[in-house]
């Protein structure tokens, strides 16, 4: 059965802390993996990974694929409150389906 | 501004009512989702539109019925089928295939 594992479940760090969040997957029909960030209600886009080894950067944070070790790392450099959120993570495997992570609960304490 | 507009946020219903949940967008996106999320789960795929008058079920579409009579608006009708129908709902679109999916604000249903 396919699968999209997310670790840690959440993480309390303090501002000014780098953190790094985990995601693994079995997903047949790979095609590439993408990030949310949702801090309310809507989550937002973040990143879509399809080739391995290359890093995708936007400000603070950052992401790498692993297709060999089947699994994606999220990180964020230089925490602050706002970076406070739920972290999902999700893989396509086709034109229009994925298969979400049940997502990292990420607090940043000032 | 583009968007797409979810109502009513909070909806709270008697078991055995049929519920229609409105999902409006600006965005001229071809492809529309309907997605639940619960607690401790990732969020699961009910229905998804391609294009105007076609729709496709998703992982859990039992309980649910959807239209798609425009390409802005993508109903979701929780039916009294639905065993378990409290959840988050959010509404989702992309310009073609899956690049990047823009969510609405969410609905919140609770069945009383």
């Amino acid at each position: 059965e396919d699968k999209v594992v997310q670790s840690p479940l959440s993480l309390v760090v303090h501002e000014g802390d780098t953190v790094t969040l985990n995601c693994s997957y079995e997903v047949t029909n790979f095609r590439s993996l993408l990030w949310y960030k949702q801090e309310k209600k809507a989550p937002t886009f973040l990143f879509m990974l399809t080739s391995s080894g290359i890093e995708k950067k936007s400000g603070r944070l950052s992401s790498i694929l692993d297709k060999k070790e089947l699994f994606s790392i999220l990180n964020i450099t230089a925490t602050q409150t706002g970076d406070s959120a739920v972290y999902l993570c999700a893989v396509l495997y086709s034109n229009y389906q994925l298969i979400w992570g049940a997502g990292t609960k990420l607090i940043i304490k000032p | 501004d583009g968007g797409i507009t979810q109502s009513p946020k909070y909806l709270f219903r008697k078991e055995g009512q049929n519920v229609t949940l409105s999902c409006e967008q600006n965005l001229n996106h071809d492809a529309m989702y309907w997605y639940r999320q619960d607690p401790g789960q990732g969020l699961r795929l009910i229905y998804y539109s391609q294009i105007v008058n076609d729709f496709q079920k998703g992982d859990i579409a039992e309980g649910y019925s959807v239209s798609r009579e425009k390409k802005e608006s993508f109903p979701l009708t929780v039916t009294s089928a639905q065993k378990n129908p409290t959840a988050f709902y959010l509404c989702a679109s992309s310009i073609y295939r899956i690049g990047e999916l823009f969510f609405g604000e969410g609905s919140r249903l609770t069945v009383l």
